[in-house]
């Protein structure tokens, strides 16, 4: 168990719906980050939080955003939903934002659009 | 260019022998990190081993060594007796920062090598 939640962990939807994916990182950790899992583009960076601020966005779609609230937990907002958009999204937290900080992951959001 | 390179798509090892996974990474920032992760079939990642760009020991973590050859620009995982538990997709993956250390964003990730045991 790395200590990092997620909910919830399948999501089935249909095609033009909107979700939103939550996470809770470790204990003492300020940086929150989103991956996007799927076959054919692998693991993909989406977007870096730290201590309630964006600090670095990756591939995210327009259609998608995110926010870390004061408690540090952090939301996943999918909208426009497409059949592409099926994947499984991972958060990770750190301590800070070192090289060095490991990166600790959560069990992963398995998000399904029909 | 790939920022991480894994060629063995797959690799099969028996149990309680060592297993190499290749990975090659390519970057100029004078400092980064290296990371390998787990993913078993049940899909969560799992932390595994960090290997610094100033660290000048190999990195371990019980079974899990860290080939790191600066260099060559590689970061080889090795598993030292593996076991049937072992059998998962393995990533590697790399964090680049400024000279002062600090990085925001993303850990880039190669495509990944799935090993699996043979009892």
């Amino acid at each position: 168990d790395s200590g990092v939640t997620q909910t919830p962990k399948h999501l089935i939807t249909a095609t033009g719906q909107r979700v939103t994916l939550r996470c809770s990182p470790r204990s003492g950790d300020l940086s929150v980050y989103w991956y996007q899992q799927s076959l054919d583009q692998g693991l993909q960076f989406l977007i870096q939080y730290y201590n309630g601020e964006e600090r670095a966005k990756g591939n995210i779609l327009e259609r998608f955003s995110a926010q870390q609230f004061p408690d540090l937990h952090s939301e996943l907002n999918l909208s426009s939903l497409e059949l592409g958009d099926s994947a499984l999204y991972f958060c990770a937290s750190s301590v800070a934002h070192r090289v060095t900080d490991t990166q600790y992951f959560g069990p992963g959001t398995r998000l399904t659009v029909l | 260019a790939q920022k991480i390179t894994q060629t063995q798509p797959g690799m099969f090892v028996q149990e309680k022998e060592a297993v190499t996974l290749d990975c090659t990474y390519d970057t100029s920032d004078p400092s980064y990190g290296l990371f390998w992760y787990k993913q078993p079939s049940s899909g969560e990642m799992i932390f595994l081993i960090y290997q610094g760009s100033y660290d000048q020991q190999n990195a371990t973590e019980g079974r899990y060594s860290l080939n790191f050859q600066k260099a060559r620009k590689s970061a080889n995982l090795v598993i030292s007796a593996s076991q049937l538990g072992d059998s998962a997709m393995y990533f590697c993956a790399m964090r680049e920062g400024n000279a002062g250390g600090t990085s925001y964003g993303k850990l880039t990730f190669g495509q990944g090598t799935i090993l699996t045991v043979h009892p």
